[in-house]
């Protein structure tokens, strides 16, 4: 059974301290591991997917990164706006469905 | 461009009350998803569809039934609503392949669920 743990459950941040979410995974084989952004009251939204180890995509502050147990999200100079909550999923390669984790719910205040 | 679009936003039933959620997504998408958002349990998927015709069961099923209608159309039913359905529910699709961007589920802005 597939399985994805975040940490941690919820990080604050001050403006401009840069910082990094873990994604641990259990799966059999992997097809993808992806990442996703959720503000309060609306549905995820796409950020990255990663597909093999040593693979790392960017975008503006994120960079997400990814080892065979595990992915980073890190978080460079953050700003108010990039509070959220971040979910990481992972899909094996013999399934046809993705497994999320719980999230972490990053604060950056001003 | 609409992409994925589910009704009602907010529903408050009464237990043993039945009610469909409706999704469409404008995206041709292949596969369709239903999930529930709980505090502290992430989302669980109900079912899904991986292909119009086909539905499976995902983790969480019981109580639920769905319907693929099209391509473009899969409702979720809860035939006797009971308080632990009380949810967020996320419907999703995607496109299944090796192009880029195929795989990545597109969410729509989800169905609060309150059953009393």
């Amino acid at each position: 059974e597939d399985q994805v743990t975040q940490s941690p459950e919820a990080l604050r941040l001050q403006e401009g301290e840069s910082s990094s979410l873990n994604c641990s995974y259990t799966v059999s084989g992997l097809r993808g591991l992806f990442w996703y952004r959720q503000d309060p009251g609306k549905g995820p939204e796409f950020l990255f997917t990663l597909y093999s180890a040593g693979e790392e995509k960017e975008k503006e502050r994120l960079k997400a990164t990814l080892t065979k147990k595990e992915s980073f999200l890190h978080i460079t100079a953050p700003k108010p706006e990039d509070s959220a909550t971040y979910l990481c999923a992972v899909e094996e390669t013999s399934g046809s469905r993705l497994t999320f984790g719980e999230g972490t719910q990053l604060t950056v205040n001003p | 461009n609409a992409g994925v679009t589910q009704t009602p936003k907010f529903q408050v039933l009464k237990t043993g009350q039945s009610m469909t959620l409706q999704c469409a997504q404008d995206m041709n998408h292949n596969s369709m998803y239903w999930y529930r958002q709980d505090p502290g349990m992430g989302l669980r998927l109900i079912y899904y569809s991986a292909s119009e015709g086909t539905t499976d069961k995902g983790e969480v099923p019981n109580g639920y039934n769905v319907s693929r209608l099209n391509k473009r159309e899969f409702s979720l039913r809860l035939e006797s609503a009971a308080p632990s359905q009380t949810s967020v529910y996320f419907c999703a699709s995607r496109d299944r392949g090796v192009s880029s961007g195929a795989n990545v589920l597109t969410f729509g802005a989800g169905s609060r669920l309150t059953v009393l």
